[in-house]
């Protein structure tokens, strides 16, 4: 089993809908959680971080955790084109590395 | 400020060839990474440096040497270049410590080996 499981898709939705990006973990000991952007050519960009369980809302962006599940999400509301890209979700084992899911590519289609 | 800077940016070598990645952050982190992403891959850890003066093996470090010259940089280089070392290379740099190291990542170097 893979410490992170994320649906590497491509996840399409029609640009204004609401994106859902979820991913999967095993270690329980894990304590914070991060989704990041990567446009094609670019280098990964943080775009969210949550410690705690519940939401977190960061303008059309909210992330979503829950320990007893063992699940992290991501939804984009509001889809624009310009969110089409590959997310990754990371999570911090407090080893001081990151482990990151393989990614999931939206497609935002007008 | 900058953030994580990379030089260079493009790079082609032949096999064997040898040549050293620059990574240089200005946010004061304690920690560093080197990453390698494959074409519609994920990334993959090479080495760290969780800080000054200490460094520590990734999921794939064969081939490849670091150096944390100081807090602010951190190098990688290839001793003797080989096609599979194709790839692009991210540097970033956290916090370290603790429960956040939320990772910056620089623009990445683009590297061929012929």
């Amino acid at each position: 089993q893979k410490e992170v499981e994320q649906n590497s898709g491509p996840l399409s939705v029609p640009e204004g809908a609401i994106a859902s990006l979820n991913c999967t973990y095993s270690d329980r000991g894990s304590q914070s959680f991060f989704w990041y952007r990567q446009y094609s050519g670019k280098s990964p960009e943080l775009i969210m971080s949550i410690y705690s369980n519940g939401d977190k809302e960061d303008g059309r962006f909210t992330a979503q955790l829950n320990k007893a599940s063992q699940y992290i999400s991501l939804l984009i509301r509001d889809s624009k084109l310009s969110d089409s890209a590959t997310y990754r979700c990371a999570m911090n084992r407090n080893t001081g590395k990151l482990i990151f899911g393989q990614g999931t590519t939206l497609q935002v289609k007008p | 400020n900058a953030g994580v800077t990379q030089t260079p940016k493009f790079q082609v070598l032949k096999t064997g060839q040898s040549m050293t990645l620059q990574c240089a952050q200005d946010m004061n982190h304690n920690s560093m990474y080197w990453y390698r992403q494959d074409p519609g891959m994920g990334l993959r850890l090479i080495y760290y440096s969780a800080s000054e003066g200490t460094t520590d093996k990734g999921e794939v470090p064969n081939g490849y040497n670091v150096s944390r010259l100081n807090k602010r940089e951190f190098s990688l280089r290839l001793e003797s270049a080989a096609p599979s070392q194709t790839s692009v290379y991210f540097c970033a740099s956290s916090e370290g410590s603790g429960r956040r190291n939320e990772q910056f990542f620089g623009p990445g170097t683009r590297l061929t080996v012929l």
